[in-house]
């Protein structure tokens, strides 16, 4: 199994640029989540889904859009790219029955001039 | 209140010596307590967690210590390693409408030094 797989690795956008990061697991996980990570801020939650065709806001969700259309992807859109979402974006799954484990990917870092 | 207070910022420790990290929360509601590690450019990966019921947990060298009372819980690393450096994030898992997501702290980073 691969895991939780992130593309691209690195990315720097123009101001206004829009771009789609891609997440992608192999494990049959309902639960999927992104996060972003700042530099001593830990990691904030951006959105979350339990399921394909259902996702929910997370606690920073301003700026970005998500879709679950299967069990396996959950793609991050991002439209009209700001500074302020320089970032490492972080997706991770989690198993149902009762498993509180999150798997994450190896992160996708973002930088907005 | 939707927070984990996380300290210290950063830590350095010499090679066999015990580090610990430690962290603080107020949301009586919150059910597991996660510990995760983190490699540089890496993602997090689970290294030792604990419910609230249990009062401390053991895996290795890392141990969890945990204060229902005090609504604190804590990392211990015996015999710290070189290769134990990396940053550490404490979590706690809250339910927000139908399941269960996890506030993460401000993250520690650990240098052991040999």
């Amino acid at each position: 199994n691969a895991g939780v797989t992130q593309t691209p690795k690195f990315r720097i956008l123009k101001i206004g640029q829009s771009m789609t990061l891609q997440c992608a697991q192999d494990m049959n996980h309902n639960y999927m989540y992104w996060y972003r990570q700042d530099p001593g801020m830990g990691l904030k939650l951006i959105y979350y889904s339990v399921g394909a065709g259902i996702t929910d806001k997370g606690e920073v969700p301003n700026g970005y859009n998500v879709s679950r259309s299967t069990t396996e992807d959950f793609p991050l859109r991002l439209e009209l790219a700001a500074p302020s979402q320089t970032s490492v974006y972080f997706c991770a799954s989690k198993g149902q029955g009762g498993s509180y484990e999150q798997y994450f990917g190896p992160g996708t870092r973002l930088t907005v001039t | 209140q939707q927070q984990v207070k996380q300290s210290p910022q950063s830590l350095i420790v010499q090679k066999g010596g015990i580090s610990i990290i430690n962290c603080a929360y107020e949301n009586t509601a919150f059910d597991y307590f996660p510990w995760y590690q983190q490699f540089p450019g890496k993602g997090p990966a689970l290294l030792i967690a604990i419910r609230p019921d249990v009062s401390e947990k053991k895996e290795g060298r890392f141990t969890i210590s945990f204060n229902k009372s005090a609504k604190q819980f804590s990392l211990h690393i015996m015999d710290s390693q070189p290769g134990d450096s990396a940053t550490y994030f404490c979590a706690a898992n809250y339910y927000g409408g139908s399941q269960g997501n996890l506030i993460f702290g401000k993250g520690t980073k650990l240098s052991v030094k040999p």
